[in-house]
């Protein structure tokens, strides 16, 4: 048990569907973060968010669209996705934006038909 | 470039001997460094980490060193175990590009596995 839970665990949908990730930390952290994992690549970031602010958007394309309504909980909407999107979603928490360690979920694992 | 790389993709070590996991950067300004393990469906899990004013640190069977003049850091795992086996990640602190705030960069992972 990370602390920090996402759901669903694994996802497929067709490139026109809309769906969202969830993400929900019970560490009481401030910081909420969303990154993708690619086979045999570094893990990208993609979103933080701070104290419910977003703060970085790495260059994401719009189909992604982030939502963070409190501390505890972020969601990753998503549409008109392309198969290269496919990858494991992780989602990270950290307590504040300083030299804190994130926590990770165990991801979703999303596959674009 | 800036990069946070590791040494070897891929590592084996029979059950019971120590391991030693390197990763190299090159951002001279990083201060704050992490390591992952992460297993097959699981999202990476918080080993150790050490910031800059330090050269080494220790935690339950993990040894983390770091040297800032050749810009090296290793994670050693004594008496290795089956459970250790997985894909490991460095990761530095370093400024984002509007230098307003720091953000974690991961290296590739180096894959380790235990032999019987």
């Amino acid at each position: 048990e990370t602390g920090v839970t996402q759901t669903p665990r694994h996802l497929v949908m067709g490139m026109t569907n809309k769906k969202s990730l969830k993400c929900e930390q019970h560490l009481g952290h401030n910081a909420m973060y969303w990154y993708k994992q690619s086979a045999k690549k570094p893990l990208e970031l993609m979103f933080v968010y701070n104290f419910k602010e977003q703060t970085e958007n790495n260059s994401v394309p719009s189909r992604f669209s982030p939502e963070c309504p409190n501390s505890s909980h972020l969601f990753l909407h998503l549409h008109t996705l392309q198969p290269e999107d496919s990858a494991l979603y992780l989602c990270a928490s950290s307590q504040g934006r300083g030299n804190q360690p994130q926590h990770f979920g165990d991801g979703t694992r999303l596959s674009i038909l | 470039g800036e990069s946070v790389g590791l040494h070897l993709p891929t590592l084996s070590v029979q059950e019971g001997d120590n391991s030693i996991i390197n990763c190299a950067y090159s951002n001279s300004a990083s201060d704050y460094f992490i390591w992952y393990k992460q297993e097959s469906g699981k999202g990476p899990q918080f080993i150790i980490d050490i910031r800059s004013n330090m050269d080494k640190r220790q935690g339950q069977r993990v040894t983390v060193l770091l040297n800032k003049t050749v810009k090296h850091l290793s994670l050693q795992i004594a008496a290795t175990q089956p459970g250790d086996s997985a894909v490991y990640f460095c990761a530095e602190n370093r400024l984002s590009w509007g230098g307003s705030a720091r953000q974690l960069t991961f290296g590739s992972g180096t894959q380790l596995t235990v032999l019987p």
